[in-house]
């Protein structure tokens, strides 16, 4: 079965300041995808960042990148020059190549920024 | 764009209600889903539509009944809910079932 890992429920960071969120899974597929959605107070689920597996590239969106590593079945995010508006929780999410649409998420991280 | 819209964005019913959940995404995707999200917990997918037809159903209570009218509309109908099915209910969309999905702002809903 496959599995994704978040092993910090909470994290906090200074504004303007680096932090890293943890992700682990567990697959013995080949074709997969990864993702971190950003939630928010508002609710809303916001698309952070995708990795394909096949891509040995690290993905990169703006202030925000990831650190796969294959091998070692790790996908962590990093956020840089945090802002007030990165407070939320963040999901890892994982989804085979084959599958119908099923995202599984990890339980989730809560960031909080400190002005 | 990626926008999906839900209404209503906040419902109240009773157990002996029935009321519907509406989505709607103009975004030419042909996948659509519901997910379920209690307090402080991950998403749990619901159902998915691919190209009009339901692909999944996660085992959900018959009380839950999808139905997705054309590409861009998605409705989940309730009725004789319990008060354990007060959550957050999230639709999303994507290209396709294996593309990227986007999520509307949900639906938070309270059953007394």
């Amino acid at each position: 079965a496959q599995t994704v890992t978040q092993s910090q429920p909470e994290m906090s960071v200074q504004e303007a300041e680096t932090v890293t969120l943890s992700c682990t899974y567990d697959t013995s597929e080949s074709d997969y995808y990864l993702f971190w959605y950003k939630q928010p107070p508002s609710r809303q689920m916001i698309l952070v960042i995708r990795q394909e597996a096949y891509k040995q590239q690290n993905a990169t969106e703006n202030r925000f990148s990831v650190n796969f590593q294959k091998a070692a079945k790790s996908f962590s995010l990093k956020i840089s020059d945090s802002q007030l508006g990165d407070a939320a929780m963040y999901f890892c999410a994982y989804r085979w190549g084959g599958s119908q649409g099923n995202l599984i998420f990890g339980k989730g991280t809560k960031l909080s920024v400190k002005p | 764009d990626t926008e999906v819209t839900q209404t209503p964005k906040h419902l109240v019913m009773g157990m002996t209600n029935k009321k519907s959940l509406k989505c709607e995404q103009h975004m030419g995707h042909r996948a659509m889903y519901w997910y379920k999200q209690k307090a402080k917990k991950p998403p749990e997918l619901m159902f998915v539509y691919s190209y009009e037809k339901l692909s999944i159903n996660e085992s959900v209570p018959s009380r839950f009944s999808p139905e997705c009218p054309n590409s861009s509309l998605l409705n989940l109908h309730l009725h004789a809910l319990q008060p354990e099915d007060s959550a957050l209910y999230l639709c999303a969309s994507s290209k396709d079932s294996q593309e990227t999905q986007y999520f509307g702002p949900g639906t938070r809903l309270l059953v007394l």
